[in-house]
């Protein structure tokens, strides 16, 4: 059974970094790519970040391109969004998504984790 | 970036209701289109692909349609379960984009 799990959300202040990580089990995890999608409180949702399968091409969002970073290691079938130079503009859920393989379709979702940009 | 409209924003509807609600994409995408259904507190459910392909486990009173600019979603006897807020997304170019979701509630 496919399952994808976040971990590392919280409450940071403008200006500060915080690095989500999502746990992958299930199924092969250099054989699709994933992303990371996020949604405001109340609001509608956003695509952030896509790293392909083999690591080797990633794609941001305009909104945090340059400042956020994705990545992924296979030995731990491990998924990751560095986020840095916060703002409150950033605070929402944060969910990772398993591609269906055809191409940005979101197969799997996590559970969501929160990230309070706050002073 | 590939623009993406839904309508209406929301709908009020009966058990066993018909319900259509449509998305429109600012350029042709083929039929790259995706319907998520999502209730509060959860994440997304991935229920029809490609327009019209229905995903695992979804149920057949769900289905799509459209090509090119133009797509419907549709709930041929909207159940108990089905209230809920529905996205379209483009799965045409990157970025993917998402519709703004049109609220499902009890009439």
């Amino acid at each position: 059974e496919v399952h994808v799990m976040e971990s590392g959300g919280g409450v940071v202040q403008p200006g500060g970094s915080l690095r989500l990580s999502c746990a992958a089990s299930g199924f092969s995890f250099d054989d699709y790519p994933m992303h990371w999608v996020r949604q405001g409180p109340g609001k509608g949702l956003e695509w952030v970040s896509l790293i392909s399968g083999d690591g080797g091409s990633t794609f941001h969002a305009d909104s945090v391109k340059g400042r956020f970073t994705i990545s992924k290691d296979s030995s731990k079938n491990s998924l990751y969004l560095q986020m840095n130079s916060l703002t409150t503009e950033d605070t929402a859920f944060y969910y990772c998504a398993k591609d269906n393989g055809l191409g940005s379709i979101f197969e799997y979702w996590g559970q969501g984790t929160l990230v309070t940009v706050s002073s | 970036d590939i623009q993406m409209t839904q309508s209406p924003s929301s709908l009020s509807a009966s058990v066993g209701d018909r319900v259509t609600i449509t998305c429109r994409a600012s350029q042709s995408i083929s039929i790259h289109l995706v319907w998520y259904q999502q209730k509060p507190g959860k994440a997304p459910n991935l229920l029809i692909f490609d327009a019209s392909s229905l995903q695992s486990g979804v149920p057949s009173r769900f289905s799509g349609s459209g090509s090119g600019t133009d797509f419907t979603l549709t709930i041929s006897s909207l159940q108990p379960e089905d209230f809920a807020t529905y996205y379209c997304q483009q799965s045409y170019s990157i970025p993917p984009t998402f519709g703004p979701g049109t609220k499902v509630d009890i009439k």
